[in-house]
């Protein structure tokens, strides 16, 4: 069935330094890959996401690429801050039954020592 | 707008008991879904709605039943609880055409002793 893969599970930064979490998907039908954030007690929030169409999106310090060649994904964010420590999760979205059926990753929780 | 309203926030159950849990939207979003939250593996899909009267299975549906009369609810119904259903519960919803992310409600905790 439809299976995203991320990593890491846990990845620990200093403040100012990037971080990078990959994703990869199993349906080559996918066409929208959202990555969410969500604190501790908190609900997912959207953070930025890509199209297929597309192979990069930049907002401010975060970044998203696309390689639907290889079907992966990652999440860049640079110049990390202490209050970007928080559970990010990957997603994609299964377009072959154009159902709006949305599979996550597993997570990768994000420390930014200060 | 509310967004997305989930309630209640925190429930305990005891095992073999049933419960509903409510979610409402009044963003007119087409696409609804729920899912469950457990440490160290993500967010999975339990059942999702493209729309009021269509309703299909997710990843872990077993021991869990849902309905879309309307297109602003879309309650889930535990039929049995059982302590391996103890989880955050979300539910989320997305515009029609289902080509952007999902927003979230609030989550419900849900312990089974």
């Amino acid at each position: 069935g439809e299976n995203v893969e991320q990593h890491p599970s846990t990845l620990s930064v200093q403040e100012g330094d990037s971080a990078v979490i990959k994703c990869t998907y199993s349906d080559s039908a996918s066409n929208y890959f959202p990555w969410y954030k969500q604190e501790l007690g908190k609900r997912p929030q959207l953070i930025i996401d890509i199209r297929s169409n597309v192979g990069e999106k930049k907002d401010q310090r975060i970044a998203v690429t696309l390689n639907k060649t290889a079907k992966h994904f990652s999440l860049h964010i640079t110049e990390t801050q202490p209050e970007d420590s928080a559970v990010y999760f990957c997603a994609a979205k299964i377009a072959s039954s154009n159902t709006g059926k949305l599979i996550f990753g597993q997570g990768t929780t994000l420390q930014v020592k200060p | 707008n509310a967004g997305v309203t989930q309630t209640p926030k925190f429930q305990v159950l005891k095992t073999g008991q049933s419960m509903t849990l409510q979610c409402a939207q009044d963003m007119n979003h087409e696409y609804m879904s729920w899912y469950r939250q457990d440490p160290g593996m993500g967010l999975r899909l339990i059942h999702y709605s493209v729309g009021a009267g269509i309703t299909d299975q997710g990843e872990v549906p077993n021991g869990y039943n849902v309905s879309r009369s309307t297109t602003e609810d879309f309650p889930l119904r535990l039929l049995s609880a059982a302590p391996s259903q103890t989880s955050v519960y979300f539910c989320a919803s997305s515009p029609p055409d289902g080509i952007y992310g999902y927003t979230f409600g609030s989550g419900t905790r849900l312990t089974v002793v």
